[in-house]
């Protein structure tokens, strides 16, 4: 019963290739999001979106690109990898966009760019 | 601008010791705060939070936290600490943004036997 569901959990690929990371929250969350956890272990976030819409959008290159099929998936899939995106990526959702809400993570997707 | 410090990158303790990690906000208003631990090749996992009223926290896994504003401080605390408690440990406050979570760099619990 993993409440927060991140495929593929390793993805090693070569720079410029095109690739996809998937999430799905199966808690009953209306919020979601995506962080990068760099080797110094530091968390940012990425993206967050509240029932398949936009809210959080950092300085990310347009290379990422999140998708929202509906509010229980975010996938998000990465465009001409550079060997910077080396990094595990953090999927997590919240119920709604309340601060008092604790956000679930997955258990992430080690990404390696040969 | 909101921040998070934990100034401790690593900390080793004695299997059977007591535990207190360190954790520093900067925030205007009252914070809701919180602790995540990651264990090896984990996501995070929840211990406790804070949003208001008692100022001292229960967790999971006998943990507990203790927030004090004039200090701006919310450190975690365990009286005995297990092997099975090494993992890197984040602490966090929610941003202006309201739902953004600004977090501290981690501070990693190493376990002597």
């Amino acid at each position: 019963d993993t409440a927060v569901s991140q495929t593929p959990k390793y993805l090693v690929t070569q720079m410029g290739n095109d690739k996809s990371i998937k999430c799905e929250q199966n808690l009953g969350h209306d919020t979601m999001y995506w962080y990068k956890q760099d080797s110094k272990k530091f968390l940012k976030i990425m993206f967050s979106y509240n029932n398949k819409e936009l809210i959080i959008n950092e300085t990310v290159p347009n290379r990422f690109s999140p998708k929202s099929p509906d509010k229980a998936h975010l996938n998000l899939h990465i465009n001409s990898l550079e060997l910077g995106d080396s990094a595990v990526y953090f999927c997590a959702s919240s119920q709604g966009v309340n601060s008092n809400q604790p956000q679930h993570f997955g258990d992430g997707t080690r990404l390696s760019i040969l | 601008a909101q921040s998070v410090t934990q100034p401790d990158i690593h900390i080793t303790v004695s299997e059977g010791a007591s535990l207190e990690l360190r954790c520093n906000y900067s925030y205007g208003a009252t914070p809701y705060l919180f602790w995540y631990v990651q264990s090896p090749g984990q996501g995070l996992q929840l211990l406790l939070k804070y949003f208001s009223g008692d100022t001292l926290v229960q967790g999971i896994k006998g943990f507990e936290a203790e927030f004090k504003r004039s200090q701006s401080s919310f450190n975690l605390r365990k009286p005995s600490v297990h092997w099975s408690d090494a993992a890197e440990y984040f602490c966090a406050v929610v941003g202006d943004s309201n739902y953004q979570l600004i977090w501290g760099a981690g501070t990693k619990l190493i376990i002597k036997p």
